[in-house]
């Protein structure tokens, strides 16, 4: 069964740096997405992109972030230069579309990024 | 603004016992529902998709319902077993399509 992948599973990094973090969402899939998830809370809705256009952000979701779908099969989420609050576990979620907003969304395994 | 809340937080029961999962939402504007499991440290699952035009959905030994006009959806799961064992998210869909989440019920079911 088709599945979300991320890398790498965990990334630690040092504040300031910057970090790519990579998806490759399911083959067929149209609509892409990032969420977080901050140890202990909720997860977070960051950012929606489809047609090569971000379609949605959230308040999080400030300059330092950026998206990008490099080629036909990755999506990136960066962080230009990482704070120590950035430290979550990053999601990234694809879906088809057969119209409209109702299909399930499918989320990939994580990554856990670590800011020192 | 759109809140989801999940009641209880925490649950735990003894192997064999059906039990009821609940989650609120208070904008009853959703275009769906979805409900998620969650193992420690990993990813989310999907169990459940509800649309708004549903009232339940029903997925082996899951049951989802959904009450738009209430608020409410309830995740109904038979015959527990100590695999089941997770914490269940549920996440309500906007018209913006992002999904909006739960805090979550951490279950644990014992032998």
């Amino acid at each position: 069964e088709p599945e979300v992948t991320q890398t790498p599973s965990h990334q630690v990094t040092q504040m300031g740096q910057e970090v790519i973090l990579r998806c490759v969402p399911i083959s067929n899939h149209l609509y892409f997405y990032w969420y977080r998830q901050i140890l202990g809370q909720k997860v977070e809705f960051l950012v929606s992109f489809y047609n090569n256009e971000i379609s949605e952000k959230s308040e999080i979701f400030d300059d330092q972030f950026s998206v990008e779908r490099p080629d036909g099969s990755n999506f990136t989420l960066k962080i230009r230069s990482t704070k120590l609050e950035d430290s979550a576990m990053y999601f990234c979620a694809s879906r088809y579309s057969s119209g409209g907003l109702t299909d399930t969304q499918y989320f990939g395994p994580g990554t856990r990024l670590t800011v020192l | 603004k759109q809140e989801v809340t999940q009641i209880p937080a925490a649950l735990s029961v003894p192997e064999g016992e059906n039990l009821v999962l609940n989650c609120s939402f208070t904008d009853s504007a959703i275009y769906n529902l979805q409900w998620f499991r969650q193992d420690p440290g990993k990813g989310l699952t999907s169990l459940l998709l509800i649309q708004s035009s549903q009232r339940e959905q029903t997925s082996g030994r899951l049951n989802a319902s959904l009450d738009k006009s209430s608020g409410r959806s309830t995740l109904y799961i038979a015959a527990s077993q100590p695999g089941d064992s997770a914490t269940y998210l549920c996440a309500v869909g906007d018209n913006t399509d992002k999904l909006i989440f739960g805090t979550g019920t951490r279950l644990q079911v014992f032998p």
